[in-house]
């Protein structure tokens, strides 16, 4: 069984500073998708960044970018020029394929405070 | 607009009932998911469903139940045999089963508790 390991339970960013979120998972597969998803205080989910393991560059989106290491099975999430709306939960997740079935495996995420 | 909707957005309910929760997508999805949110503890996955008329077990499926009965519609009961169902529940759908693009699209949840 695949699992996703978020080390950090809380981080704390000034407004415009970086910051890195870190996420290691586990598998046996070969191919598969990770994630980042954000769930600010109204817990709708939102899809963040989207990361396909058999691409070598890693993604990006606006002022989201991952650092996608496929040897070590390490998948962060760094945020630059932080935001006052970045404060929320912070999930990695991980989607393998056994057989025909997609399911996504979470984290137990990171809580973001990014203050003034 | 195209979604996901979840009601009731809040629950209560005494020991010992069962309680329906439901879940409508209009964006023509064929994959529908049931995930429990707990403190510390990340979303885990109660059953999912690809195709109509058929679901499986997830990781924490024991107390829980499930129909797809309409690809529009993947109802959860929580039934009197979970013995702590206190949470917030978030149903999702993608896409395409299989090996699609893997993105999940997620509603607003629903919040149970148990008095």
């Amino acid at each position: 069984a695949q699992t996703v390991t978020q080390s950090q339970p809380e981080m704390s960013v000034q407004e415009a500073e970086t910051v890195t979120l870190s996420c290691t998972y586990d598998t046996s597969e070969s191919n598969y998708y990770l994630f980042w998803y954000k769930q600010p205080p109204s817990r709708q989910m939102i899809l963040v960044i989207r990361q396909e393991a058999y691409k070598q560059q890693n993604a990006t989106e606006n002022r989201f970018s991952v650092n996608f290491q496929k040897a070590a099975k390490s998948f962060s999430l760094k945020i630059s020029d932080s935001q006052l709306g970045d404060t929320a939960m912070y999930f990695c997740a991980f989607m393998g394929f056994t057989g025909t079935a997609s399911k996504l495996t979470f984290g137990t995420g990171t809580r973001l405070q990014v203050t003034l | 607009d195209g979604g996901i909707t979840q009601s009731p957005k809040y629950l209560f309910r005494k020991e010992g009932q069962n309680v329906t929760l439901s879940c409508e997508q209009n964006l023509n999805h064929d994959a529908m998911y049931w995930y429990r949110q707990d403190p510390g503890q990340g979303l885990r996955l109660i059953y999912y469903s690809q195709i109509v008329n058929d679901f499986q077990k997830g990781d924490i499926a024991e107390g829980y139940s499930v129909s797809r009965e309409k690809k529009e519609s993947f109802p959860l009961t929580v039934t009197s045999a979970q013995k702590n169902p206190t949470a917030f529940y978030l149903c999702a759908s993608s896409a395409t089963s299989g090996r699609g693009t893997g993105e999940l699209f997620f509603g607003e949840g629903s919040r149970l508790t148990v008095l």
